[in-house]
């Protein structure tokens, strides 16, 4: 069974511009959350997806935006890119909704760089 | 707001002893609790859960231990290896709807 995919693995930026992240969950798997990971502030919810819908919502900016598609594939986006933006950024999937007790399965990330 | 802390960042043992790893929270309402590891270059990893309904709970050279009293959470690795070098989060998940991760504790295994 194939685990978590997210592309691309490495992405450079520069500020100002913007940025669409891909995640395909595990198949079978509805619900797709995201997280941002950074040194000085560990990993911080973004939000989470299931059924296409958006369940549940960190304290990012609406430059952070997402979606879901009827596949359960997901894709994150961030707008007007800052440096403070730099981040490794995962995903992870479950059947059910995470905060429920279901185990996330999270995929390699996307590092991403602005300059 | 709610929070889950780690007391130490980083943890140094030797080869075949164990670990403990620890983890302070500060939500009481908090009814589930997960340890994810984390390797160099990869996503966080399950380790084990438990529910607030229960004080212990053993999965394989793993045990997660659960003090609700004082709100305090622990995962003990039994003869820790090499392989065993990680990052380990402890998170928090349940009342607000979304899972918090902690800072992580960094363990590494002396050969």
């Amino acid at each position: 069974k194939a685990g978590v995919t997210q592309t691309p693995r490495y992405l450079i930026k520069t500020r100002g511009q913007q940025v669409t992240l891909s995640c395909s969950p595990i198949s079978g798997h509805r619900s797709v959350s995201w997280y941002q990971q950074t040194p000085g502030q560990g990993l911080q919810f973004l939000f989470e997806y299931f059924s296409e819908t958006q369940r549940n919502k960190g304290n990012f900016p609406g430059r952070f935006s997402g979606r879901q598609f009827s596949n359960s594939r997901s894709e994150m986006n961030v707008s007007t890119l800052e440096l403070g933006d730099s981040a490794l950024y995962l995903c992870a999937s479950s059947r059910g909704q995470g905060f429920g007790g279901e185990k996330l399965f999270f995929g390699s990330g996307t590092q991403l760089s602005v300059l | 707001g709610e929070s889950v802390g780690l007391h130490l960042p980083t943890l140094s043992v030797q080869e075949g002893d164990n670990s403990i790893i620890n983890c302070a929270y500060s939500n009481s309402a908090s009814d589930y609790f997960i340890w994810y590891k984390q390797e160099s270059g990869k996503g966080p990893q399950f380790i084990i859960d438990i529910r607030s309904n229960m004080d212990k709970r053993q999965g394989q050279r793993v045990t997660v231990l659960l003090n609700k009293t004082v709100k305090h959470l622990s995962l003990q690795i039994a003869a820790t290896q090499p392989g065993d070098s990680a990052v380990y989060f402890c998170v928090y998940g349940g009342a607000t709807n979304k899972l918090i991760f902690g800072t992580g504790t960094l363990l590494a295994v002396q050969p």
